[in-house]
């Protein structure tokens, strides 16, 4: 069965510090992958999606970058955070119809 | 206008009772509508999704959709504290890489 990992779970950085969460999937091959941010109150917002290796499409223009260094590892990043990066940030994965969320980081900038 | 509405609630109700989740949208193209459930700092988890109009029962879950409307509904027959969640409505026109998802709607079953 497929599984989604991410990481940290949690995550306080200053403002202006740089940020690097991972999310790896296991248990599928060439999967489309997704970043979204979850703010209080507020739907999901879709960040970045990619559908191979190296192939990154951006919704937002933000400080934020993203990576697919891997068939399964998808990294979010940015250089310096600024605190309106707060959230709750979630991979995701989907094959077809059904698009499939990872546990989730929650970051605090402070 | 947004694209997809959904009353974020806090919807309280008391244990078996029978729940009504419902989401409206203002794009006629959607085809694919998708609940979530989410449990408290957990990743959304994917309930039921249809295609196009009509209703698809999953044991105590029923979604139905009213394209006519642009009105879509989960609901929950006998409701237990473990559905205690957030529940978020999505849809998508195609299989692309476009959902749309509700705000969420806060759910606490009372034992």
């Amino acid at each position: 069965s497929q599984t989604i990992h991410q990481w940290p779970a949690t995550l306080v950085q200053p403002v202006g510090s740089p940020l690097s969460l991972e999310c790896t999937v296991e248990g599928t091959s060439n999967p489309n992958l997704y970043w979204y941010r979850q703010a209080a109150g507020r739907g999901l917002q879709l960040l970045f999606y990619s559908v191979g290796i190296g192939q990154i499409s951006s919704e937002v223009p933000q400080n934020l970058s993203a990576s697919r260094p891997q068939d399964r590892q998808f990294i979010l990043s940015s250089k310096k955070l600024l605190l309106s990066d707060s959230g709750f940030y979630l991979c995701a994965w989907s094959v077809g119809l059904a698009r499939y969320f990872g546990p989730g980081t929650r970051l605090t900038v402070t | 206008q947004k694209e997809v509405e959904q009353d974020p609630g806090p919807l309280s109700v008391p244990e078996g009772a029978i729940v009504s989740l419902n989401c409206t949208y203002s794009n006629s193209a959607f085809q694919y509508f998708m609940w979530y459930r989410q449990y408290s700092r957990k990743g959304p988890e994917l309930l039921m999704y249809t295609y196009s109009s009509g209703n698809k029962e999953d044991g105590r879950f029923t979604a139905q959709v009213d394209k006519s409307s642009k009105y879509i509904s989960l609901f929950i027959r006998d409701s237990q504290p473990s559905d205690s969640a957030t529940y978020l409505c999505a849809m998508s026109a195609n299989t692309g890489n476009q959902f749309y998802f509700g705000t969420g709607t806060s759910l606490t079953v009372i034992p």
